[in-house]
C-alpha cells in the first residue's frame, strides 16, 4: 500500500525560504521508474505542477520556479525534500507530494501521479 | 509554459455523458501520448482517472474514457452520477521535459 504525507511549517514570512518533507511508504525511489513529483494548489485556484525527482536523481522543474526550487531525495528514509526560496503571498497555497509512474512511448518517457498525499497548507505572511 | 486550456464548467444530467477538452499545442498534448487526467473533490487530493490518453488505472470506472486527436485531449464520462461531481485536471508531458496541467474544470452534475 503506498501512502505520502507532506510535512513542514504552515506559515512562512515574504523572502524566507519554504523547506516541506515528503515522506513516503509502499514504494523504494530506488525503484526504475518511479518518481516523486510536487504540485501545488492556491485557494480557490487551479493545480499548479511544480517539479519531479526520478529514481536516477533526474529532475524536472517547473520553467517559473526553475531558479527557486530544489528537490531531493533521501532514500535511506523513504523522503523527498521541496527548498523553495524567496517565499511571496502568490506562493500562499496547498502543497501534494505524489508517487509518479514512468511511461515510455515512442523513445520518450513522462509521468503521471497515481498516489497523491493529502496536501498540506502553506500561508505566506508577515 | 502556459497551462493547458480546458472549459471553466461542464454540466449534465443523471445517466447521461458529458465529455471535457483540454487544448494544448504541437509541443505537448498534441507531441505525445502522455496526457492523464484527475479527478478532484473540494477539500480532497487529485485522484487520478486516465493516464497516457486512454488508460485507466485499476479500479476507476469503466465510465471513464480519454482519447486525442491533434493537439486535444477529452475525457468523457458516460452515465452520470451523482459522485462524478468534482473538479477535473488534465496533465501533459512538454518537449521542455515538464508537465503541465489545465486550468481545471468543473463538471456539475444536476
Amino acid at each position: 500500500q503506498i501512502t505520502l504525507k507532506e510535512s513542514g511549517p504552515t506559515l512562512v514570512k515574504p523572502t524566507q525560504t519554504l523547506t516541506l518533507t515528503c515522506t513516503f511508504s509502499g514504494f523504494s525511489l530506488r525503484s526504475s521508474t518511479v518518481g516523486v513529483g510536487w504540485v501545488r494548489q492556491p485557494p480557490g485556484k487551479a493545480l499548479e505542477w511544480l517539479g519531479i525527482i526520478h529514481w536516477d536523481d533526474d529532475k524536472w522543474y517547473s520553467p517559473s520556479l526553475k531558479n527557486r526550487l530544489s528537490l531531493m531525495k533521501d532514500t535511506s528514509n523513504d523522503q523527498v525534500v521541496l527548498t523553495l526560496t524567496n517565499m511571496d503571498p502568490v506562493d500562499t497555497g496547498t502543497y501534494f507530494c505524489a508517487h509518479s509512474q514512468m511511461t515510455y512511448h515512442s523513445g520518450s518517457g513522462s509521468s503521471h501521479f497515481d498516489f497523491w498525499g493529502q496536501g498540506t497548507l502553506v500561508t505566506v505572511s508577515s | 509554459q502556459s497551462a493547458l486550456t480546458q472549459p471553466a464548467s461542464v454540466s449534465g444530467s443523471p445517466g447521461q455523458s458529458i465529455t471535457i477538452s483540454c487544448t494544448g499545442t504541437n509541443s505537448d498534448v498534441g507531441g505525445y501520448k502522455f496526457v492523464s487526467w484527475y479527478q478532484q473533490h473540494p477539500g480532497k487530493a487529485p485522484k487520478l482517472v486516465i493516464y497516457d490518453v486512454d488508460n485507466r488505472p485499476s479500479g476507476v470506472s469503466s465510465r471513464f474514457f480519454g482519447s486525442k486527436s491533434a493537439n486535444t485531449a477529452s475525457l468523457t464520462i458516460s452515465g452520470l452520477q451523482p459522485e462524478d461531481e468534482a473538479d477535473y485536471y488534465c496533465m501533459s508531458h512538454t518537449s521542455s521535459r515538464t508537465l503541465v496541467f489545465g486550468g481545471g474544470t468543473r463538471l456539475t452534475v444536476l
